[in-house]
């Protein structure tokens, strides 16, 4: 059973333009990570968020934890071909449950 | 960087051979955990270990045991290899519990083809 859902699975937009990542769960978890993963790499955390409501902004990415601690997104401003990678966020209870995962490509 | 490596980075074997993948971690971190990742499915967590000898299932863990001798070494073990296991197989290391909001660190993994 997948408790996150993200949403949408491949997303290919032009350099500039901004787009927004979202990962649903009917379930509450503690905190919520957000991580990017690059081709032929592991995960790499960019960030976590913990209180319901909670903004944190990472240079143009802003991340957004939902009042209820269910849900989350990601927003990224004036994307960059950089960008390009696939991100996936991670429930935290006492271990972290993935999300499917969204492929972003920015075309140059 | 964390210090984690994988080996071996590439395997290709046969239904049926039993196959080992070695973690390896420099940074004296307590938690360790092994991870498949599949098209469609993220990555889900197969056994992970909180310390010398104590191991615990994750939510895929049928067809695969684990081994924790030494605090920097975590091995996964398929006994019996089937094609379902073909995936690439992620290595993780922690400092303490992930519900304490501790970050997880990833090794560059293993792909494993079963034929």
């Amino acid at each position: 059973t997948q408790l996150l859902e993200q949403s949408p699975q491949f997303l290919s937009i032009q350099e500039g333009e901004n787009l927004t990542v979202y990962c649903n769960s009917s379930s509450v978890f503690s905190s919520l990570q957000w991580y990017r993963q690059e081709p032929g790499e592991g995960p790499v955390l960019l960030v976590t968020v913990v209180t319901g409501g909670e903004v944190k902004k990472l240079k143009r990415l802003t991340f957004q934890f939902g009042d209820a601690r269910k849900d989350s997104s990601l927003h990224i401003t004036a994307a960059q071909p950089g960008d390009t990678g696939l991100y996936l966020c991670a429930g935290v209870r006492e271990k972290l449950t993935f999300g499917t995962g969204t492929r972003l490509t920015i075309i140059p | 960087d964390a210090g984690i490596t994988q080996s071996p980075r590439h395997k290709v074997t046969e239904t049926g051979t039993p196959v080992t993948l070695r973690c390896h971690q420099t940074e004296n971190h307590r938690y360790m955990y092994w991870y498949r990742q599949d098209p469609g499915h993220g990555l889900r967590l197969i056994h992970y270990s909180y310390g010398v000898k104590d191991t615990d299932k994750g939510e895929v863990s049928d067809g695969y045991s684990v081994s924790r001798s030494k605090t920097e070494d975590f091995l996964l073990t398929l006994e019996s290899a089937t094609s379902s296991q073909t995936s690439v197989y992620f290595c993780a290391i922690s400092e303490s519990r992930l519900a304490g909001g501790n970050e997880q660190f990833f090794g560059p993994g293993t792909r494993l083809t079963v034929l």
